[in-house]
């Protein structure tokens, strides 16, 4: 029972290269989020998907990318990283209001 | 996005002794939910509370949700170094959760 999955880790990048975060659930649930975590921030919502092919912007969207082809892919791009998006990302799904969390990917940007 | 407080931002204790740990918002919710979160890992579902006044016992957590759903209270009872951890309240909001900054709680053997 995987539950939900991110990947990587860990990822070291440089300023202006283009990285995807990969997160991937098993349980089917028609919604998904993307989350960062700052200190003195707590989490904020980036975008979130109702179903397949329906993405939304959440409170702190730009400079990144959704898309979501399939049910159980929830993939986050960061089409020109700055140094500003280093933070940790967690992905989360739900079928109802309670949401159940990746382990979380920590960015750093260069 | 509707603001959630939550206090105090950090709280540290001794072993046995009883916490609180506070979640307060200007808006209504539909419902309430606890997190907790350890080092290095994702936040991990507590409670759901949903109606107004309710209140919801975990063991040695009490949570309680405001009359007018604009504020919830964790209480942890004798805590224990296990309890250790950040403490996050988030408000559903149509699907979206959003979420207080967190309150660290340090219990100390």
């Amino acid at each position: 029972d995987a539950g939900i999955t991110q990947s990587p880790r860990y990822k070291i990048t440089e300023t202006g290269r283009q990285v995807t975060l990969m997160c991937h659930q098993t349980w089917s649930h028609s919604y998904m989020f993307w989350y960062r975590q700052d200190l003195g921030h707590g989490l904020r919502l980036i975008y979130y998907s109702a179903a397949a092919d329906i993405t939304d912007k959440g409170e702190v969207p730009d400079g990144y990318v959704v898309s979501r082809s399939k049910t159980e892919n929830f993939p986050l791009t960061l089409e020109s990283a700055t140094r500003s998006q280093t933070s940790v990302y967690f992905c989360a799904s739900s079928q109802g209001v309670e949401q159940y969390f990746g382990p979380g990917t920590r960015l750093t940007v260069t | 996005t509707q603001l959630l407080e939550q206090s105090p931002q950090f709280l540290s204790i001794q072993e046995g002794e009883n916490l609180t740990v506070y979640c307060n918002s200007s808006s209504v919710f539909s419902s309430l939910q606890w997190y907790r979160q350890e080092p290095g890992e994702g936040p991990v579902l507590l409670v759901t509370v949903v109606t107004g006044g309710e209140v919801k016992k975990l063991k040695r957590l009490t949570f309680q949700f405001g009359d007018a759903r604009k504020d919830s209270s964790l209480h942890i009872t004798a805590a224990q170094p296990g309890d250790t951890g950040l403490y996050l309240c988030a408000g559903d909001d149509d699907y979206k959760l959003s979420f207080g900054a967190g309150t660290t709680v340090t219990v100390r053997a």
